[in-house]
């Protein structure tokens, strides 16, 4: 069975630009979770889907973050204009709700010149 | 007081010795507990869940939890150098469906 996919592995911009990240989350898997890791903060959530509906939004930095869950098969998170301090890896899961369990795609690392 | 505490380490261990990780979490009434474990450069891995007292194992991996004392820990027995890795506990808090990760506790294995 596929895991959780995410594109793309590595997204290098200047500051200012647009990212968009995406991902895909495992088959029949109804929970989707956004998270940001950093040697200095570890792993921070940053948003909460459940049923393609955001649940929890209140680990999103800032307004230049948003993310989008259009169907139960995809997801985006994007940053708006991109700052340094965005330099991270991102991370996607998902879970069955009820199950907690969280299964995590391998990560798109971003690095904001 | 943070929410998941774990002693970053590194943890070093001679190979097949056992290895002990421990975390704390401050929230009483906390449900669900998980180990995962991350490699460096990868995603974090599920390892290991529990949810009652008591000890889990699964093949080299026990999973101890205490709910009285807060504390979930996780034995490494006959370590490998492989086990080498960062160790993520998880812990689902009260009220959330999410979980509230540690900051990790990096073992080391020397052969």
């Amino acid at each position: 069975d596929a895991g959780v996919i995410q594109s793309p592995r590595h997204e290098v911009t200047e500051m200012g630009q647009e990212v968009t990240l995406r991902c895909k989350p495992i088959s029949g898997h109804n929970s989707l979770f956004w998270y940001r890791q950093t040697m200095m903060r570890g792993l921070e959530l940053l948003i909460y889907f459940n049923n393609n509906v955001p649940i929890d939004d209140s680990g999103m930095p800032e307004d230049r973050f948003s993310a989008k869950m259009p169907n139960a098969s995809f997801s985006t998170l994007k940053i708006q204009p991109s700052e340094p301090r965005d330099s991270a890896v991102y991370f996607c899961a998902s879970s069955l709700r009820g199950l907690f369990e969280q299964y995590f795609g391998p990560g798109t690392r971003l690095t904001v010149t | 007081q943070k929410e998941v505490e774990q002693n970053s380490g590194p943890l070093s261990v001679p190979e097949g010795a056992i290895a002990s990780l421990n975390c704390t979490y401050s929230d009483r009434g906390s449900q669900s507990f998980f180990w995962y474990r991350q490699y460096s450069g990868k995603s974090p891995e599920l390892i290991m869940s529990i949810y009652s007292n008591g000890d889990k194992e699964d093949g080299r991996f026990t999973a101890q939890l205490n709910k009285a004392s807060q504390y979930v820990s996780l034995l490494i027995r006959d370590s490998q150098p492989s086990d080498s890795a960062t160790y993520l506990c998880a812990v689902r808090r009260p009220g959330y469906s999410t979980l509230t990760f540690g900051k990790g506790t990096m073992l080391l294995v020397s052969p």
